[in-house]
């Protein structure tokens, strides 16, 4: 059973630094790019962060370019963001999820973990 | 960025009675060398993450009712609800992938 557990989310100052962190189970986590989505409270869905498999590959929303950094590791089946110079407006839902294979979308997402910027 | 825009916004629909929303990208998702459309659906519920409902456009996620049905190309998108069960009261967005993911603004589907 595919399964991801985000961990991590909590309140924090402006200006102060988080670092998420999702856990997964149930699938090769190496097998698959990997991708960082948020929510702020009662608005829709923005896109975060990218990862490929062998984290050779990153790529960043211009909201959060330069403040966060989306990493992976393959042995411990854990994807990261880590989060610096947090704003009011990153206050949100952050969810990972796992990108498909062969051209499919996201189709496994986490539970998802809140950050509030406060 | 590729603007995704759906509507309508809200749409309320008798128990058994169809549903239809629209999507449109600013430019076209459609992968030629494999010509596929790198467009989903999901539908999102209180307190739930997204759930994938539908991809390349057209093509029904395993376990996904068969109410549920996609279509559309280029930059021109339906998602269709043939009849609305209770439990499809939800937030339906779609997604393109073709780039780095957007999202339209959700569509809210109540009774």
């Amino acid at each position: 059973q595919v399964l991801l557990v985000e961990s991590g989310g909590g309140l924090v100052k402006p200006g102060g630094s988080l670092r998420l962190s999702c856990a997964v189970f149930g699938f090769t986590f190496n097998d698959h790019s990997m991708n960082w989505f948020r929510q702020a409270p009662g608005k829709g869905l923005e896109w975060v962060s990218h990862i490929n498999t062998r984290s050779t590959y990153t790529n960043y929303a211009d909201s959060v370019k330069g403040r966060f950094t989306i990493s992976r590791d393959n042995d411990k089946n854990t994807l990261y963001l880590q989060m610096i110079s947090l704003r009011v407006e990153d206050t949100a839902i952050y969810y990972c999820a796992r990108r498909g294979l062969g051209e499919r979308p996201d189709d496994y997402w986490g539970q998802g973990t809140l950050v509030t910027v406060s | 960025d590729i603007v995704m825009t759906q509507s309508p916004d809200s749409l309320a629909v008798s128990l058994g009675e169809g549903a239809t929303i629209t999507c449109k990208s600013s430019q076209t998702i459609l992968y030629t060398s494999s010509n596929k459309n790198q467009l989903a659906w999901y539908q999102q519920k209180p307190g739930q993450p997204p759930k994938l409902l539908i991809y390349w456009a057209s093509t029904r996620e395993s376990g996904v009712p068969d109410r549920f049905s996609g279509s559309g190309s280029g930059t021109d998108f339906t998602l269709t609800i043939s009849s609305l069960q209770a439990e499809d009261v939800a937030v339906y967005y779609c997604q393109q992938y073709y780039a780095a993911p957007t999202f339209g603004q959700g569509t809210a589907v109540e009774i």
